[in-house]
């Protein structure tokens, strides 16, 4: 069975405080890797899908990596608006597999000013 | 472009009572999927459909189920409403088959009581 482990549960950074979220995966054949961002009473939205290991992908503040067996969210500089909860979702390979991710629960940011 | 349209935003149902709950993908998605979020259980994966077949279904009873029709748009079903069932239901459309890229829509908020 594919899980998702996020850590830290929840992060308080001060504006500026350069930090990582983690995302640590087990699934029995990785096709994709993604970061999602949840404001609240929103649905989550798309920020980065990762395929291999040693992939890195950039957005803003945001850099998003991958090794064999977790991936990191490194924010740099955070601002207040980067204030979210962050989600991270596997997908696996397999005609079955669909588009059907399996979500961690989440690592709940708050950049205070 | 319109985004992702889930009807109602909120309802309040009483146990045994069942529920509808409608989803209108982004213009041209043929993919829609649906998941429950829940404090403790974060998202968990309910059903995809694409070109109105149902592609894969997570690990729910059979009292949740759901449909797709030949404009894409989905609907999903939940029969004797259970307490627990009280959960955040998001619907989610994609352009392609296979990609974890997933549009989530505000999601429709159900409380049992």
């Amino acid at each position: 069975e594919d899980q998702v482990t996020q850590s830290p549960e929840a992060l308080r950074l001060q504006e500026g405080e350069s930090s990582s979220l983690n995302c640590s995966y087990t699934v029995s054949g990785l096709r994709g890797l993604f970061w999602y961002r949840q404001d609240p009473g929103k649905g989550p939205e798309f920020l980065f899908t990762l395929y291999s290991a040693g992939e890195e992908k950039e957005k803003e503040r945001l850099k998003a990596t991958l090794t064999k067996k977790e991936s990191f969210l490194h924010i740099t500089a955070p601002k207040p608006e980067d204030s979210a909860t962050y989600l991270c979702a596997v997908q696996a390979v397999g005609e079955t597999s669909g588009s059907r991710l399996t979500f961690g629960e989440g690592t709940q940011l708050t950049v205070n000013p | 472009k319109a985004g992702v349209t889930q009807t109602p935003r909120y309802l309040i149902k009483t146990r045994g009572q069942q529920v509808t709950l409608s989803c209108s993908p982004i213009s041209g998605h043929r993919s829609v999927s649906w998941y429950q979020q829940t404090p403790g259980q974060g998202l968990q994966f309910l059903f995809e459909y694409f070109s109105e077949t149902q592609r894969n279904k997570g690990n729910f009873p059979g009292r949740f189920s759901g449909r797709q029709f030949s404009n894409s748009r989905s609907e999903m079903n939940v029969s004797t409403l259970e307490l627990g069932d009280s959960a955040l239901y998001l619907c989610a459309s994609s352009s392609q088959a296979y990609t974890g890229e997933l549009f989530f829509g505000e999601g429709s908020r159900l409380t049992v009581l």
